[in-house]
């Protein structure tokens, strides 16, 4: 599977869009954009995943770049409660091979 | 739908015990569950793959025998940490595939269970 790049770290006021950017300069055709995030001592929660169209559901847009070289995260009015890692993860989805490889993802702190 | 659920989710034990960690699926049953460890600050490091009726799949440098896996059904699966130490108190996660939903392959995870070994 591919490896992602993130930043580190970033801040977002509250109310504000927040937009996480990965990059994924290798990956494949077959391959998934997956996002999860983890709230402090919590266990991973989906978000959203594409392949190479856009995509939007209640929680978050995902933005894919026509080279499909790397990829946005957008949340687009953030809360206190969006303070978390996400992690963006490239993947194939096979019966036989499925295994999320996580990265450092990236903190997000959203600031009142 | 599709919870998982974890317990315990906290548990201190002495030096040289054995601790049983289950994770189940509440409302919808699974071919496969992944067992994960996180240690502070730190990325998610798969453990191993557990299929229902078979023997589980171990990462690179994970000891099957220290940590025994067993998925009896398609609904539970349990991770026992055996003669545990201080070095193995860790963040322990378990995820679940759905096994009737082949469209996303989406894998849904536990709560945690956070272990602390004195």
């Amino acid at each position: 599977d591919a490896k992602t790049t993130q930043p580190p770290s970033m801040d977002c006021a509250e109310g504000r869009a927040a937009n996480l950017p990965c990059n994924h300069s290798t990956i494949s055709g077959n391959e998934y954009v997956y996002w999860y995030r983890q709230i402090h001592s919590q266990g991973p929660q989906y978000i959203i995943h594409g392949l190479k169209n856009n995509e939007t559901n209640e929680m978050a847009s995902l933005i894919i770049t026509e080279d499909r070289k790397s990829s946005t995260l957008i949340l687009p009015h953030a809360t206190l409660r969006d303070t978390a890692v996400y992690y963006c993860i490239a993947l194939t989805l096979s019966v036989s091979n499925y295994q999320l490889i996580w990265g450092a993802g990236t903190k997000l702190i959203i600031k009142p | 739908g599709a919870v998982v659920s974890q317990h315990p989710s906290r548990v201190i034990c002495k030096s040289g015990t054995s601790v049983k960690i289950e994770c189940r699926s509440l409302d919808f049953q699974a071919t496969t569950m992944f067992w994960y460890r996180q240690f502070p600050k730190k990325s998610l490091m798969l453990m191993a793959t557990s299929n229902e009726g078979s023997k589980a799949t171990y990462e690179q440098g994970v000891e099957k025998d220290k940590f025994l896996i067993n998925h009896a059904s398609l609904t539970l699966s349990t991770l026992t940490v055996t003669s545990a130490h201080p070095e193995d108190s860790s963040f322990y996660i378990c995820s679940a595939r759905d096994r009737g939903d082949s469209s996303y392959n989406e894998q849904f995870f536990g709560p945690g269970t956070r272990l602390t070994v004195l």
